[in-house]
């Protein structure tokens, strides 16, 4: 089937704009995770999403960063106020979420990546 | 708090040739390990994870790594390198098997000459 599709692959945007990035996981993975590749960095952890739970918001690098996920498929990452320091390669993982955990292979989408101009 | 150091940036390697790539944790227990590899263009994939037991482990790809306890490492090796290798690859680690958190190296970008 169908893997981690993730929309617009790219995005540039001005200093000050609001943008959102879109996720659709892997069909019946409950579980949904947003990361942030930035430039010589390695994969930042930003939000997790499992089920009808409360999210892990505990990565979230400020109150710009907001996410939210509907019906427990389709994902939305909002950056509000965008900063330069905002650009990177946005990437979205699902996992099936049947042994818990890390036990749970991630599959993650091919990225947004973001430009703040 | 727990890191993971990928100390090589940039590696190249001809094909056919043998290939480790480093990868050190600092964490106190034992941690469990994944290795991912990121191809141009394309999402990361699994090669393979170390959760307990045999230390050495087997990915895909023909890829393996090893679990070093003593040396708090878990290199990255293949035997024989193909062209189609070339690509970003990751160490992870999580502090447990019940953490959905994944933390990330740096990464290793390797190119691979004909």
């Amino acid at each position: 089937g169908a893997g981690v599709s993730q929309s617009p692959s790219n995005k540039v945007t001005e200093k000050g704009k609001d943008v959102e990035l879109r996720c659709d996981p892997i069909s019946g993975h409950t579980a949904l995770y947003w990361y942030r590749q930035s430039l010589g960095q390695g994969l930042e952890f930003l939000i997790y999403f499992q089920g009808n739970s409360a999210p892990d918001k505990s990565g979230l690098p400020s109150d710009r960063f907001s996410a939210e996920r509907t019906g427990g498929s389709v994902s939305t990452l909002t950056i509000q106020r965008t900063q330069q320091e905002d650009s990177a390669v946005y990437l979205c993982a699902s996992s099936p979420r049947t042994s818990g955990g890390v036990r749970d292979t991630q599959y993650f989408g091919p990225g947004t990546r973001l430009t703040v101009l | 708090a727990q890191s993971v150091t990928q100390p090589d940036i940039h590696i190249t390697v001809s094909e056919g040739a043998s290939l480790e790539l480093r990868c050190n944790y600092s964490y106190g227990a034992t941690p469990y390990l994944f290795w991912y590899v990121q191809s141009p263009g394309q999402g990361l994939q699994l090669l393979l994870k170390y959760f307990s037991g045999d230390t050495l482990v087997q990915g895909i790809k023909g890829f393996e790594a090893e679990f070093k306890r003593s040396q708090s490492s878990f290199n990255l090796r293949k035997p024989s390198v193909h062209w189609s290798d070339a690509a970003e690859y990751f160490c992870a680690v999580a502090r447990s098997y019940n953490t959905d958190k994944l933390i990330f190296g740096t990464g290793t970008r390797l190119q691979v000459f004909p």
